[in-house]
Formats: structure tokens, C-alpha cells, sequence
């Protein structure tokens, strides 16, 4: 069964330094979205992206954030510079059509120091 | 955005089955009912969705009161797998952002 595949697993990097979480979507899928979850919060919308640009994006998503298709297959999260709030799960997800079923990756556990 | 109200925790019994409500009251027209579960450390999974009338598939059956402000996940024998985190959403959004709530815990004894 296709899946979304997030790496690093866990990515662990000090205060002030760039991170790139990436994301392979399943290949059919043309709906990507990132969420976050920090440890023992629900889980939050970040953005979401279709036809190469962000169709919508959350207030957390500030100009700290940017998002990249840079190929056919990967889908890009970068935090510009990383501060110790930004620690939490990030989830990858990607969806055929809008407001269809989303499928999530495992995430990548980012750990700011 | 429309929101849902479940319960914070439900506990379960090995092989019986669980009942987990959510009520929607503000519901639109358009707004599709979508179940998702987090098993400990892992992402977010499809568990079901529906719109007007009932659903069934290999995980649970989605019940839907006929007035659309209320739905019931049915997991019909629960396996100690099915512990996790149950969310309700409503897909209002047209570009499908999913908003989740603190959903609710389901735990099972063997």
C-alpha cells in the first residue's frame, strides 16, 4: 500500500539554525499539507499546498517557515531559524483531491536545543 | 469553522464493542464527517467518513443522526490495537485543511 514517507526521524538541531523536514507524498497525490503536534497538544494545521504555491496557511506559519516541492516527489518543510517552541512532531500529509482522506507520514520528531 | 464535541476518554473491553459519540450541532450542507485515530507515537490514520447516510468498512461503521448534528463511530470488537487517540473532523474547508480537536482517548483492557 502507497505511504507517505517523512525523514529525518528525528532531527535534533541547536536554537537559531535552519531545519528541512522533507516528504515524499504518495505519487498520485496533488493536496500536501504540514501539521505539527507539540508533545501532549493536539494536533495543529500549519499549511497546505497545491499547484506549486500554498493555498492556505495557519497562523503559526509565519515568515519563519517555507514550504517546497523542489522535484516530482519531494515536499519540503524548512524553519528559517529554529527556536526552542518549534520542538514538536511534524506531520506530513497528502491527499488525492481536497477534502479527501489524508494520508499521514510517521512524522519527524524535531528537538530544538 | 464548525466545530465537534466528543468525550475526553472511553474504556473498552477486549472484543466489545465501542460507541464513540460526537455531536456537531453548527453542520452544513456540504460539511463531510471524517474519523481519524493516533495510535501512541504515530501519525494520524483514516479511520472513516460520511456524509448524510450510514458507512461501513473494515475498520468500524459510521452512525449518522438524520439531522447531521451528531455521528457515532462504531469500533464493533475492539482489539487492544485500537487503543488510541479518536478524532472527529468536519472537512469544511475548502482547500481540506483538517482541524483537530483533543479528540477522545479510547483505552482497552485485555
Amino acid at each position: 500500500e502507497p505511504e507517505v514517507t517523512q525523514t529525518p526521524s528525528h532531527q535534533v538541531t541547536q536554537m537559531g539554525q535552519e531545519v528541512i523536514l522533507r516528504c515524499v507524498p504518495i505519487s498520485n497525490h496533488l493536496y500536501f499539507y504540514w501539521y505539527r503536534q507539540i508533545l501532549g497538544q493536539k494536533v495543529e494545521f500549519l499549511v497546505s499546498f497545491y499547484n506549486n504555491e500554498i493555498s492556505e496557511k495557519s497562523e503559526i506559519f509565519d515568515d519563519q517557515f517555507s514550504v517546497e516541492r523542489p522535484d516530482g516527489s519531494n515536499f519540503t518543510l524548512k524553519i528559517r531559524s529554529t527556536k526552542l517552541e518549534d520542538s514538536a512532531m511534524y506531520f506530513c500529509a497528502s491527499s488525492r483531491v481536497a477534502k479527501a482522506i489524508q494520508y499521514f507520514g510517521a512524522g519527524t520528531r524535531l528537538s530544538v536545543l | 469553522d464548525a466545530k465537534t464535541t466528543q468525550p475526553n476518554s472511553m474504556e473498552s473491553n477486549e472484543e466489545e464493542p465501542v460507541h464513540l459519540p460526537c455531536n456537531h450541532s453548527t453542520i452544513s450542507g456540504t460539511d463531510y464527517i471524517h474519523w481519524y485515530r493516533q495510535l501512541p507515537s504515530q501519525g494520524p490514520e483514516y479511520v472513516i467518513h460520511g456524509l448524510t447516510s450510514n458507512v461501513n468498512n473494515r475498520m468500524a461503521s459510521l452512525a449518522i443522526a438524520e439531522d447531521r448534528k451528531s455521528s457515532t463511530l462504531i469500533l464493533h470488537r475492539a482489539t487492544l490495537r485500537d487503543a488510541a487517540v479518536y478524532y472527529c473532523i468536519l472537512t469544511t474547508d475548502s482547500w481540506g485543511k483538517l482541524q483537530f480537536g483533543a479528540g477522545t482517548q479510547v483505552v482497552v483492557t485485555p
